[in-house]
């Protein structure tokens, strides 16, 4: 069965700190990785996207990597702001049946 | 930008109501998708449509059914409601694409109560 999990399941950071969540995954064959940011109250938003081929990508101060060896992923935040409060979701997507799998999130709290 | 917009943002029915939850999007998207998102569930898919009049069975489409009658609009009925249908409900869409890299655009999702 395909599996997405993430951890932690939440988080709280001081402003300023840098953090890093991690995603791991059992969906095989392996499509693509895409990081999610909701925001509370709201849809998620497309943070990043991860092919089979691509080992690290930054967004910003978002730097997601990616171990398809090891069906890992993590997501790196640089010196995290207030608005950095929120739900991190990672989708995997399959080759087959082209549908996908979603973590259950990481809720991140930055404190000032 | 992409707009996908939910017809309600809270909403609270009572068991044995018939439900209707609307999604308009404004880009043009072939395919439209409904989740519902639970703590520590994640989000599931429930419905989606890839063209109008086209639909298929999620994860989870029990006590649900969609209807696409336009590219625009795509509607989740809860045929007759009831409580454990209490969740928050996301709609999504995004153009088709080969490749499968698109992201999908969700709505800001109704909240729904079932009492």
């Amino acid at each position: 069965k395909n599996q997405v999990e993430q951890s932690p399941q939440s988080l709280i950071i001081l402003e300023g700190k840098n953090c890093t969540l991690q995603c791991n995954y059992t969906v095989s064959p392996f499509s693509n990785l895409r990081w999610y940011k909701q925001d509370t109250g709201r849809g998620p938003v497309s943070l990043t996207i991860m092919t089979f081929s691509e080992n690290t990508k930054s967004n910003g101060r978002y730097t997601a990597t990616l171990d398809a060896d090891t069906k890992q992923s993590s997501l790196h935040i640089t010196a995290s702001q207030l608005s950095d409060s929120a739900s991190y979701i990672c989708v995997v997507r399959g080759w087959a049946g082209n549908m996908l799998t979603f973590g259950g999130g990481t809720r991140l709290m930055v404190k000032p | 930008d992409v707009k996908v917009t939910q017809s309600s943002r809270y909403l609270v029915k009572r068991t044995g109501e018939k439900v209707f939850l609307e999604c308009v999007q404004d880009m043009d998207h072939e395919n439209m998708f409904w989740y519902r998102q639970d703590p520590g569930l994640g989000l599931r898919l429930i419905y989606f449509s890839y063209d109008v009049k086209m639909k298929e069975k999620g994860d989870i489409p029990e006590g649900y059914s969609v209807s696409r009658e336009k590219k625009e609009r795509f509607s989740l009925i809860l045929e007759s409601a009831s409580t454990n249908q209490t969740s928050m409900y996301l709609c999504a869409s995004n153009p088709f694409d080969i490749d499968s890299n698109q992201p999908q655009h969700f709505g800001d999702g109704t909240r729904l109560s079932i009492l």
